[in-house]
């Protein structure tokens, strides 16, 4: 079974540009999340969907940060513009659909510099 | 507010040796438990949960895990590390409402010397 993919795995910029990146879930996940890493500390949730709808967005800095899964598979997140303290490792993780505790499935993350 | 702290941020081992890595967490609510591992370059692996029942989980790699209600902690610990075992160890916890949000901590970088 193939795993979360997510691309690209590294990305430069520089502040004021934007930046996007993808995420494929495992096939038949219907929930999909985003985290942000900064280095030294641990995932932050910046958003979750159930489908192709957004559970909770409440940690993404919508002014400059934007997610979308418009067919209930694959997601974008885009940052418009970044800024220095936008670099970190960005991790897209899926798990089953249903009630109750799902075990969430992490993709290898996207390792962002903004110089 | 929920929070999960993990005591070291780097705990340095000789192979062979026991270890133990140390999360508490703090919820108003119940609280499901995790250890993730994070090798270099690469995204979180499930180590073990606590859902419920037996407050000692085990999990994969010889990991094992307690969970202590009354003092709010859910400890790794390992018998015997593997150099293999040198990685970045998370705590968190999952909410049990809703869409069950997960909170990690900072994590403990586990280092294994020869």
């Amino acid at each position: 079974e193939a795993g979360v993919a997510q691309s690209p795995r590294y990305k430069i910029i520089e502040k004021r540009q934007s930046v996007a990146f993808w995420c494929n879930p495992i096939s038949g996940h219907a929930t999909l999340y985003w985290y942000q890493q900064i280095l030294g500390q641990g995932p932050k949730l910046l958003i979750q969907f159930q489908n192709n709808g957004v559970v909770d967005d409440s940690q993404l800095p919508k002014d400059r940060f934007s997610a979308e899964r418009l067919k209930g598979v694959d997601s974008t997140l885009k940052i418009q513009p970044a800024k220095l303290e936008d670099s970190a490792v960005y991790l897209c993780a899926s798990s089953l659909p249903g009630t109750g505790f799902r075990e969430q499935y992490f993709g290898p993350g996207t390792r962002l510099t903004v110089t | 507010a929920q929070s999960v702290t993990q005591l070291d941020s780097q705990v340095p081992v000789f192979e062979e040796a026991p270890v133990e890595l140390r999360c508490n967490y703090s919820s108003s609510v119940s609280v499901y438990l995790f250890w993730y591992v994070q090798y270099p370059n690469q995204g979180l692996q499930l180590l073990l949960k606590y859902l419920s029942g037996s407050t000692l989980v085990k999990g994969i790699n010889g990991f094992e895990a307690e969970f202590n209600k009354s003092q709010t902690s859910f400890h790794l610990r390992k018998p015997s590390v593997h150099i293999s075992d040198t990685a970045e160890y998370f705590c968190a916890v999952s909410l049990n409402t809703g869409g069950f949000k997960t909170i990690f901590g900072a994590g403990t970088r586990l280092f294994v010397k020869a």
